[in-house]
């Protein structure tokens, strides 16, 4: 049984490039979420994504962030034109929808851990 | 709107000591989650326990208890005769019911974390 996975783990990118963070959520499960962590801070919601859907986007996703889930399997999250502000652990979680099987609780892969210089 | 309030930003205790780490909500929905995660320095969220608002029995699992009283509005994390390997951050989250696009879903509102420190 894997779990969530997350590459790349790190990415250091100077200021005005643009980046890609990909996730893998647990197979059978079709909601996704991304969310951002700052250091000394828990983690904050950005997006959610169910199948390929995505269904809300939190105010702190600029315009500068887009999102993708297609065909509902793995999802993308892109920054362009990054800045020092975006630096930051970016992190996806799963669970599984309604129905039987489901669960409330999300569980998270690693991490994507941005440095921008 | 949502909010998790630990308080506790850093706890140090040496091993075998028990320790409490405190987690206070706030939300207007009558049906909610609560949970409890870890953040070991490898920096991965580990799942610890889920317990909804309907719910207020305390639960044991090993060296770990959480004490649940919705009339305080808190969710409280006990680990008893704690390890090295306990050493961590801990979040609280609150799961917020939203609806969109018809449907509902669960939006996790995470406390600030609380780092705990076990010295041998």
């Amino acid at each position: 049984d894997t779990g969530v996975s997350q590459n790349p783990r790190h990415k250091i990118t100077k200021r005005g490039q643009n980046v890609t963070f990909r996730c893998d959520p647990i197979s059978e499960h079709n909601r996704l979420y991304w969310y951002r962590q700052t250091l000394g801070q828990g983690p904050e919601f950005l997006t959610y994504f169910q199948n390929e859907a995505q269904l809300e986007k939190s105010r702190l996703l600029s315009d500068r962030f887009s999102a993708e889930r297609p065909k509902g399997s793995f999802s993308t999250l892109e920054i362009q034109r990054t800045e020092q502000g975006d630096s930051a652990m970016y992190l996806c979680a799963s669970r599984p929808g309604t129905g039987k099987g489901a669960s409330y609780e999300q569980y998270f892969g690693p991490g994507t851990r941005l440095t921008v210089t | 709107a949502q909010k998790v309030t630990q308080a506790q930003t850093e706890i140090s205790v040496v091993e075998k000591e028990d320790v409490t780490l405190d987690c206070v909500y706030e939300t207007r929905d009558t049906t909610y989650y609560l949970f409890w995660y870890k953040q070991p320095p490898s920096g991965e969220l580990v799942f610890l326990i889920r317990r909804n608002s309907f719910d207020e029995q305390n639960e044991i699992s090993g060296r770990y208890s959480w004490n649940f009283q919705k009339s305080t509005s808190s969710f409280n994390f006990t680990i008893t005769a704690s390890q090295v390997v306990d050493s961590a951050v801990y979040f609280c989250a609150l799961s917020e019911r939203v609806v969109a696009g018809g449907t509902s879903y669960g939006k996790l509102t995470f406390g600030q974390g609380t780092i705990l420190t076990v010295h041998p």
